[in-house]
């Protein structure tokens, strides 16, 4: 059974840095492309990064190019996003999904990242 | 960015009854490789999203047959058969064609 278990949300100031982390388990991690989506408070979704399964391709959503780097260590199964330069537009519970047939299926629970002085 | 249009954003719905939602694309999502990237997502109260339909119409597996998604190009239907109260949230559709990813603003469906 696919599992997906976020960690890392936190309250940080404005400027701040935060590196989140997706355990992954169920599935031959390195053989799946690997996406991050978050959903703002009361909000709807907003898709923000794609990695590959190697982790050579990354692509990132306008909103969080140049601030935010995702990356993944297959030997541990954990795909990463770190976040800097965080806004309070970045407060948001963030989710790990596993992508198939060029969409995501398998969603973790998600974990909160709340920016605020 | 392709922009996805969902109607209605609320949808009362009678158990039994069968329930329809809109999904349009501000371009065709038919990608180079012939396949159309449309995917279709339920968030029920409290839980993470769950891919119903992806590639237009393919069901997820487990996923209820009351469930079907149709459309080409840029208009997308997803409709309920028959709801069942376990049916109630918000669902999104999603075009995966283009970059970046995007998604739908969301179709509440409440009894």
């Amino acid at each position: 059974e696919v599992h997906l278990v976020e960690s890392g949300g936190v309250v940080v100031q404005p400027g701040g840095s935060l590196r989140l982390s997706c355990a992954a388990s169920g599935f031959t991690f390195d053989g799946y492309f690997m996406n991050w989506v978050r959903q703002a408070p009361g909000k709807g979704l907003e898709w923000i990064s794609l990695i590959n399964g190697d982790g050579s391709i990354t692509y990132y959503a306008d909103s969080v190019r140049g601030r935010f780097t995702v990356s993944r260590d297959n030997s541990k199964n954990t795909l990463y996003l770190q976040m800097n330069s965080l806004r309070m537009e970045d407060t948001a519970l963030y989710y790990c999904a596993k992508d198939t047939a060029g969409s995501p299926d398998y969603w973790g629970q998600g974990t909160l990242v709340t920016v605020s002085s | 960015d392709v922009v996805m249009t969902q109607s209605p954003l609320s949808l009362p719905v009678t158990l039994g009854q069968p329930a329809s939602i809109s999904c349009r694309s501000s371009q065709s999502l038919v990608y180079s490789d012939g396949n159309t990237y449309l995917n279709w997502y339920q968030q029920r109260p409290g839980q993470s999203p769950r891919r119903l339909i992806y590639k237009v119409s393919t069901r997820d597996s487990g996923v209820p047959d009351r469930f079907s998604g149709s459309g080409s190009g840029t208009d997308f239907t997803l409709k309920v058969s028959r709801v069942e109260a376990e049916d109630v949230g918000v669902y999104y559709c999603m075009q995966g064609s283009h970059w970046p990813y995007t998604f739908g603003l969301g179709t509440k469906l409440e009894i």
